[in-house]
Formats: structure tokens, sequence, C-alpha cells
């Protein structure tokens, strides 16, 4: 059974602060991804990774980093966080060559 | 015109009701196509993918014409634990794996 992770379930931090969102996924997946999803506007893809230390940017990559040192790791970063970072974020990972994904439980993280 | 295209409903049915949900997507040469569930609060979770010759698993059913770019899930016999949103995926383009998700559209299944 395909298990992904993630670090925190609620998190709140303040506006400025460095914030770091964990992904862990235990099938050996080549891919994994990060994305956040808003009431109306659906799920959107920030970043992902097809291998270790390879990122792409995808549709929303402004105000975000990602990190990915070790296979099973893929990590998001908020520099420094904003109000409008307040989402539901999502990590996904799926094996070479398909786009079938599996979710971690989401992280909702608010920005004060 | 979006990537991917779903009405968000709600869609509003009896128990024992059949229900069809539609996606259209935009780029002709996708060629992976899926159908997830989200439940309230929750990740999405894979429902079935689509196949050209369409698929049937249980009371669900998936379809795609690829003449007219959409794809279709339906629901025989609703139950109401089928009430979540249902998310259309499709690949980008070609051999892409990168996934474009619809917005969803959600079913309540009432008694």
């Amino acid at each position: 059974d395909v298990k992904v992770t993630q670090s925190s379930r609620y998190l709140v931090k303040r506006t400025g602060e460095k914030v770091f969102l964990e992904c862990v996924q235990d099938m050996d997946h080549e891919n994994m991804f990060w994305y956040r999803q808003d009431p109306g506007l659906g799920l959107r893809l920030i970043y992902f990774s097809y291998d270790v230390k390879m990122k792409e940017k995808g549709d929303i990559p402004e105000g975000y980093s990602v990190s990915r040192e070790k296979k099973e790791r893929f990590s998001l970063i908020l520099e420094s966080a904003s109000t409008n970072q307040t989402s539901m974020y999502l990590c996904a990972s799926s094996a070479s060559g398909t786009i079938e994904q599996y979710f971690g439980p989401g992280t909702r993280l608010t920005v004060t | 015109r979006k990537e991917v295209e779903q009405d968000p409903g709600p869609f509003n049915v009896p128990e024992g009701a059949t229900v069809a949900f539609n996606c259209t997507y935009s780029n002709s040469a996708s060629q992976s196509f899926f159908w997830y569930r989200q439940d309230c609060r929750k990740e999405p979770k894979l429902l079935m993918s689509v196949y050209s010759s369409g698929n049937e698993d249980g009371r669900f059913t998936a379809q795609l014409n690829r003449a007219s770019q959409y794809i279709s899930l339906l629901i025989r016999d609703s139950k109401l634990s089928d009430s979540a949103t249902y998310l259309c995926v499709v690949n980008k383009a070609g051999g892409s794996y990168i996934p474009t998700f619809g917005r969803g559209t959600s079913l309540i299944v009432h008694p």
C-alpha cells in the first residue's frame, strides 16, 4: 500500500516567517509534487521533481521553493510567508511514466 | 478554454439514482485519464482509470470520447457514501506525466 506522509496536518505561522513543509513517500516513486488547493480554484501545481536534486516549476511557483535531497523526501519552503499563502497544501507522488498519483493527507496552513 | 473543465455542481440526487458527470479537456494529444474522489477535508484518492474501450468497476463506469474530447463517469444505484467531489485528471500532453486536475464536481446523495 502506497503511503505518503506530510509533516503536519495543521500549521499556524506569522507573516514573514520561513515555513518548511515536508513530504515523505515509501514507494520508491521517482516523481513528487506539491499542490495547493483553495475553494473554487481546485488543485494548482506549485513545483514538482522527477529525480533527486531535480525540480521543475509548476503553474504557481512564486513565493515558494523546494528541495529534494533524497528520493523519498520532498520539501516545500515558504521563504517569507504571506497571508495569501494560507491554504491546504497537498503532496503527491507517482511512479515514472504515469500520472497516477498518491496523495498525502495535506497540511492546512494558516498565515496570520 | 480551460485545460480541463467540469461542471462544479452540486448534483443533488436521491439514494438509488443514476448520475453522470462529464469532463472536457482541451489538448487532443492527452493520453492518460483518471477519475479521483475527494471527501470533504481529505486528500484526493484514485477512483479509476479511463481506458479507450471504457471500463467498469462495480457501480462505476468510466468512458472516453476522443472525438469530442471528454471523459465521463457514471454512478449507478447511488449510495449516501458516494457523496464527495469527483475530480477528472488528464495528462498535459502526449507522453507527459504531469497531470492537470479539473476543479471537481460535487455530488450529494440524500436519503
